[in-house]
């Protein structure tokens, strides 16, 4: 399998608590992504990183915010859990800035109750 | 905001004949499109690529672009029951981070 991996799998949080998904890759890659999926949305982009300390937001990221410490962890973290951030949340890597396929990670169940 | 379109199908075929998927997009200076495939309850992998206008072929598969019309279609032939799984169309990449937009996929059910 391609070097990325989610964690956790799953997980059920109250509504109004702070959420951490975390996205850890051994490609080197330096472009890393979150996308959510959402029946009838499709994959929609949270934030995106480009380097060590380089983020910016994507279609879809009021409410989360995500750090890059690190080459090989993305973090996204969801201030204040909502029933709305109720999602598949899938971390992409991409080798290339341009037209560059994605390796997806396993996917991460997010349920807000 | 850019819109990539695609029809949820589901769209059934029998084993061993030609699936067609299409895509529509709406932003005119879209140059790139991929498609992927997913399975239930697993994370999206990449099919093929098409940059340029016309017929693009990887084994089993087809991809067709067409900048006129704003339309990338995926074609399987020799359908297998294997196959069956959501096909997601994405648009952008080039220049842009390698961000994409995706389309909310169609479900392809191969009967055998």
């Amino acid at each position: 399998d391609a070097g990325i991996t989610q964690s956790p799998r799953h997980k059920v949080t109250e509504t109004g608590t702070p959420v951490t998904l975390r996205c850890h890759q051994t490609e080197n890659h330096r472009y890393m992504y979150w996308y959510r999926q959402d029946p009838g949305h499709g994959l929609r982009l949270i934030h995106y990183s480009y380097g060590v300390k380089d983020t910016d937001k994507g279609e879809v990221s009021d409410g989360y915010s995500v750090s890059r410490s690190k080459t090989e962890d993305f973090l996204l973290t969801l201030e204040s859990a909502t029933s709305s951030q109720t999602s598949v949340y899938f971390c992409a890597i991409s080798e290339s800035d341009r037209d560059y396929g994605y390796t997806f990670g396993s996917g991460t169940r997010l349920t807000v109750v | 905001q850019k819109e990539v379109e695609q029809n949820s199908g589901p769209l059934s075929v029998p084993e061993g004949a030609i699936a067609s998927l299409n895509c529509t997009y709406s932003d005119r200076g879209s140059q790139s499109f991929f498609w992927y495939r997913q399975y239930s309850g697993k994370s999206p992998e990449l099919i093929m690529f098409i940059y340029s206008n016309g017929d693009k072929e990887d084994g089993r598969f087809t991809a067709q672009l067409n900048k006129a019309s704003q339309y990338v279609s995926l074609l399987i032939r020799d359908s297998q029951p294997s196959d069956s799984a959501t096909y997601l169309c994405a648009e952008g990449g080039l220049y842009n981070f390698n961000k994409f937009y995706f389309g909310s996929g169609t479900k392809l059910n191969v009967k055998p």
